[in-house]
């Protein structure tokens, strides 16, 4: 079956400090997806990791893929406010539908 | 260059009613993602369609919801006699080079 499970679902931090959230999939996949999702609103993609050992930043936020141990990881570092949103990460097995994970609650705390 | 587009945004059905939620891919994309997203929860994949053909529906609920991208026009997805359960938000994605872009979605609500 092909799963993607994410940890934890709900994070609460505080400003300044760093975390990560974890993405396992069940089998090979051809491309990991990171997505951010505010509210009521829409998906924004945030990081395509197309390969082992792929890392890619922007701003506070980090994402690897390890394809050998089917993990990515979304690091954040010194949060800030307005990161808190909901973090989804996503693959496609072989096809070109997504299968996302169950989403990871950010809060960020003042 | 526009995004993915949907409309209507907000849509309220009562129970037996239809459903049409309408996408438009962006621009020069031929393949077409419908994604349901119960309240709380990720995003489930209903079915893919690129002009006039369905290529995968596995994840369609096999009565009352069709889909269809033809020739000409948006994709619509149609949910007939809409119960409480299909409340929910549902986003369509074209596909680019390496990602699925994904339109603001349609909230649908059944009373």
């Amino acid at each position: 079956e092909l799963k993607v499970e994410q940890n934890p679902l709900f994070l609460s931090m505080q400003e300044g400090k760093n975390y990560t959230i974890y993405c396992n999939y069940s089998t090979t996949s051809d491309r990991l997806y990171w997505y951010r999702q505010d509210p009521g609103k829409s998906l924004e993609s945030l990081f395509v990791l197309l390969s082992n050992g792929a890392v890619k930043q922007e701003g506070r936020l980090m994402a690897s893929l390890d394809t050998k141990a089917r993990l990515s990881t979304l690091h954040i570092t010194a949060a800030v406010h307005d990161l808190s949103a909901t973090y989804f990460c996503a693959a496609n097995f072989g096809n070109e539908k997504l299968t996302f994970g169950t989403g990871t609650r950010l809060t960020i705390i003042p | 260059n526009a995004g993915v587009m949907q409309n209507p945004r907000h849509l309220v059905r009562r129970r037996g009613q239809e459903a049409r939620l309408r996408c438009s891919p962006m621009k020069g994309h031929s393949h077409v993602y419908w994604y349901r997203q119960l309240p709380e929860e990720g995003l489930k994949f209903m079915v893919y369609l690129q002009k006039e053909n369905i290529i995968d529906e596995s994840g369609m609920p096999k009565e009352r919801f069709s889909a269809e991208f033809p020739k000409e026009g948006p994709s619509i997805l149609r949910i007939q006699q809409v119960v409480r359960g299909d409340s929910a938000a549902y986003f369509c994605a074209s596909q680019g080079a390496y990602e699925q872009y994904f339109g603001p979605g349609t909230r649908l609500t059944v009373t």
